[in-house]
């Protein structure tokens, strides 16, 4: 079946500029990640959506970054004012949810969007 | 936060083994999982442990130790495709917590 999607691939702006990244997750995952990862470190989380539960946001960097997920599908991450130092891959990974207990799903993860800031 | 280890780089000769190591703190620990990512690709799975021992998938095999906090990925009869970062993360409940990655050259 389909796996999850990412689009832009590529997305290069200016400083100050505001961008919207977008994730589709797998049909079916009630749980979706965003994380972004700077060339050579590994990845960092961002932000967690499950179900219809109040998001968990503790790894967003600062208030110019917030995410939706419309209908527990799409999610979009935005950025407002972008910086350089907002350059990375932003990747979305997606899961089926196990109520908190020994078995935790795995994680499927889009191809990423590159986000270049001039 | 949660602290997850692994050394930086490694390198070994293909055909041969290697061990990737990963230590974790282990309050609130739920799981382990190892992925593999190639040079400008997205993380994919390779392995999940839960329970203390040994879980093997043909050249790859994945070890955890809950109560040492300690996790290995073993690579058999490595190729040169083998050559990837491997990321090591811990799950405590539906939060994901990774490590820096370990860069694994295979050399001819």
């Amino acid at each position: 079946g389909a796996g999850v999607s990412q689009s832009p691939s590529n997305k290069v702006t200016e400083k100050g500029k505001d961008v919207e990244l977008r994730c589709d997750p797998i049909s079916g995952h009630t749980a979706l990640y965003w994380y972004r990862q700077s060339l050579g470190q590994g990845l960092e989380f961002l932000i967690y959506f499950q179900g219809n539960s109040a998001p968990d946001k503790s790894g967003l960097p600062s208030d110019r970054f917030s995410a939706e997920r419309t209908g527990g599908s799409v999610s979009t991450l935005t950025i407002q004012r972008t910086q350089q130092e907002d350059s990375a891959v932003y990747l979305c990974a997606s899961s089926f949810y196990i109520p908190r207990g020994v078995y935790t799903d795995t994680q499927y993860f889009g191809p990423g969007t590159r986000l270049t800031v001039l | 936060g949660q602290n997850i280890d692994q050394p930086t780089e490694m390198t070994a000769t293909e055909g041969a083994i290697v061990q990737i190591n990963c230590t974790y703190q282990t309050s609130g620990f739920n799981g382990l999982f190892w992925y593999q990512q190639h040079a400008g690709e997205a993380p994919t799975f390779l392995s999940y442990n839960v329970l203390d021992g040994l879980e093997e998938k043909g050249r790859f095999s994945s070890f955890l130790s809950r109560s040492k906090g300690y996790s290995y990925l073993l690579l058999k009869e490595l190729q040169m495709k083998d050559s990837a970062s491997y990321l090591c993360a811990v799950s405590y409940g539906q939060n994901f917590v990774f490590g820096p990655g370990t860069r694994l050259s295979v050399l001819p």
